[in-house]
């Protein structure tokens, strides 16, 4: 089975850093993505690794740890835009069924 | 705009009903993938389909069932509709389906069951 834990909400300021953590238990793992979500609208994609290690995509990096069942996204500069649900997911390895967290709500404030 | 469509936009029915949500993927994707999000649930996987044929299924309720037709496009089909499955329901799109494709998501069908 697959299990995934990322905190519920987490408060920010605007320009500063924020990370939000993800844990997950999947046998057999094949890769984990992080998605973005604002409220009432489709998830968009963030990030996907599947390596050890960090990947950086402009204002956005995210962090892959096998061997601890550990990623993290990390938001740079932070935007009052950038107030949304954060999506953790992983793929189990053998199956193509992709197991969502409950999502981070991200609240930016001034 | 993410390139998947998705209608109706929003839906209201009544329990013991029966409804038909339509998706067409991203011109070049082959798979399709369906998830129900409510408030209590987060995003559940219900089903995936690659190319016509069903590759993988999720939580999806008996009274769930969904294809992919050939030209690619999608529906999911919900009957004997009870009141939680109010919800809403994403399509995504992706080339092949493997995990290491990304998925672009519709805009959703918001249900909702009186």
């Amino acid at each position: 089975g697959q299990n995934i834990d990322q905190p519920t909400e987490m408060t920010a300021t605007e320009g500063a850093i924020v990370q939000i953590n993800c844990t997950y238990q999947t046998s057999g793992f094949n890769g984990l993505f992080w998605y973005q979500q604002h409220a009432g609208e489709a998830p968009t994609f963030l990030s996907y690794n599947v390596l050890d290690g960090l990947e950086e995509k402009g204002r956005f990096s995210s962090f892959l740890s096998r061997s601890k069942g550990y990623s993290y996204l990390l938001l740079k500069e932070l935007q009052m835009k950038d107030s949304a649900s954060y999506l953790c997911a992983s793929w189990g390895g053998g199956s193509y069924i992709p197991t969502f967290g409950r999502g981070t709500s991200l609240i930016v404030h001034p | 705009d993410s390139g998947v469509t998705q209608t109706p936009k929003h839906l209201i029915t009544a329990t013991g009903q029966r409804v038909t949500l339509r998706c067409s993927p991203r011109s070049g994707d082959l798979s399709v993938y369906w998830y129900q999000q409510s408030l209590d649930q987060g995003l559940q996987f219900l089903i995936q389909y690659y190319n016509g044929e069903e590759r993988a299924k999720g939580n999806i309720l008996e009274r769930f069932s969904a294809q992919q037709f050939p030209d690619l496009h999608s529906e999911l089909n919900l009957s004997s509709l009870e009141l939680g499955d109010s919800a809403l329901y994403f399509c995504a799109s992706s080339v092949r389906g493997s995990p290491a494709d990304t998925q672009y998501f519709g805009p959703g069908t918001r249900l909702t069951v009186l």
